[in-house]
């Protein structure tokens, strides 16, 4: 069964950046694309990006020049860094791994349970 | 692509049948038009992908259709843990991913 788990603190300061971590269980990393999504208290979804095991990364346009998505095969994980960081910045994170239909990307299949960040001084 | 879900709440009882509609702001890829429920404090759950394909385990009370801009997922007769939240997904070629705002469905 394929489990993913995200880690990293919970409480950031303004201005500062956020890192996470999500760590892969059965299902090698260099198979799949690997996804950030987030949702604020009582919002929606939010995508952030996405990584291929080689690096190619795809990224949410709005937030593009603040979102670096890293991977590291070796101990199957994944990571997001998100700079300059606002109370807007608010939410609970979720990794998840991307599946394709037909060869183009269809959402996603598996999720961690989520990670809530505040971004408070 | 924008994806608009309304209304933002639907009221049923359980045994009703529910449609919840997702329209996108251009014509979507349906491969790439997906479903997902999720629950107060979960992650969200996989329903349909491909527009109209089950996802694993998830029982056949949940359907999905439609094209282009306008698509449709029914649940026949609802049962007490189908009130949730519910999500429709599309992937472009800008590349985005992105998500329609949510539809709550809650027991009238």
């Amino acid at each position: 069964q394929v489990q993913l788990q995200e880690s990293g603190p919970g409480l950031v300061k303004p201005s500062e950046t956020l890192s996470l971590t999500c760590s892969v269980s059965g299902a090698s990393i260099t198979s799949f694309y690997w996804s950030w999504i987030r949702q604020p208290p009582g919002g929606g979804l939010e995508w952030l990006g996405h990584i291929y095991y080689n690096g190619y990364t795809n990224y949410n346009h709005s937030l593009k020049s603040r979102v670096t998505i890293s991977v590291d095969t070796s101990k199957n994980q994944f990571s997001l860094t998100l700079t300059s960081v606002t109370a807007a910045d608010t939410a609970v994170y979720f990794c998840a791994r991307v599946f394709s239909v037909v060869d183009y990307p269809g959402g996603f299949d598996f999720w961690g349970h989520g990670t809530v960040v505040t971004v408070s001084s | 692509i924008l994806l608009t879900q309304s209304p933002g709440t639907l009221s049923f009882s359980p045994g009703e049948r529910a449609t919840l509609s997702c329209r996108a702001s251009q014509s979507v890829n349906s491969n790439s038009l997906a479903w997902y429920q999720q629950k107060p404090g979960q992650a969200p759950r996989l329903l349909m992908y491909g527009a109209f394909h089950r996802a694993t385990g998830i029982p056949d009370r949940f359907s999905g259709s439609g094209s282009g801009t306008d698509f449709t997922l029914t649940i026949s007769r609802l049962e007490p843990e189908d009130f949730a939240v519910y999500y429709c997904q599309q992937y472009d070629s800008s590349p985005q991913f992105t998500f329609g705002q949510g539809t709550k469905l809650e027991i009238k």
